[in-house]
């Protein structure tokens, strides 16, 4: 049982290069998330995908398209990469558990992919 | 506009005292908040959450006290261990929308 994958674990990109960050999940979770995390600035939701079939945008979405290939996978992709994307990427996925009279979702990441844009 | 706000960067302790983390929101619409702990190199990982039906939540060492009228929560760790030495986030989410919000974390430090 290995959680959440990720790969690659570091990227560097020249400016304009794409890329696909690629996640895997095998605890059979619906929802799955991608987050950026830059200095100062904590996490931030890029894209979720709360089942499979379904994706929505997040606090911070523009210059990502996100695919949910099946119930596992959730990948990200940088189409044109700029050097304002250099970041540490996380993906994590969730299941719902009943908490004080409501269902919330507990989350868990992966290890993160650091990419580096020059 | 920070929502959540975690305005210690970094907090030392010496082994064995007591820690405490603070985090600040201000939107009412939040109630669920969790605690999430980093290590370098890795992902976070969940510690401990709270509703905003209680004001008091404990797991072992780990404490979280919400204070709903000032829209405050913090994280006390007693005692405080030099392995619970890393970056700790709090998030927030509101009204079922699963979407969660974090704070820019706080830095903590147990001297041996």
């Amino acid at each position: 049982n290995a959680g959440v994958t990720q790969t690659p674990k570091f990227q560097v990109l020249k400016t304009g290069q794409s890329m696909t960050l690629q996640c895997a999940q095998d605890m059979n979770h619906n929802s799955m998330y991608w987050y950026r995390q830059d200095p100062g600035m904590g996490l931030r939701l890029i894209y979720y995908s709360a089942s499979e079939g379904t994706t929505d945008k997040g606090e911070v979405p523009n210059g990502y398209n996100v695919s949910r290939l099946n119930k596992r996978e959730f990948s990200l992709r940088l189409e044109s990469a700029a050097p304002s994307q250099t970041s540490v990427y996380f993906c994590a996925s969730s299941d719902l558990v009943a908490s004080d009279y409501r269902v919330v979702k507990t989350q868990y990441f992966g290890p993160g992919t650091r990419l580096l844009v020059l | 506009d920070q929502q959540v706000k975690q305005n210690s960067p970094s907090l030392s302790v010496q082994e064995g005292r007591i820690s405490i983390l603070n985090c600040d929101y201000t939107n009412s619409m939040f109630d669920y908040f969790l605690w999430y702990k980093k290590y370098p190199a890795e992902g976070p990982t969940f510690l401990i959450s709270i509703s905003s039906i209680k004001d008091k939540n404990e797991d072992g060492r780990f404490t979280v006290f919400l204070n709903k009228s000032a829209k405050h929560l913090s994280l006390h760790i007693v005692p405080s261990q030099p392995g619970d030495s890393a970056v700790y986030f709090c998030a927030a989410e509101g009204s079922g929308t699963y979407k969660y919000i974090f704070g820019t974390g706080t830095r903590l430090k147990v001297l041996a």
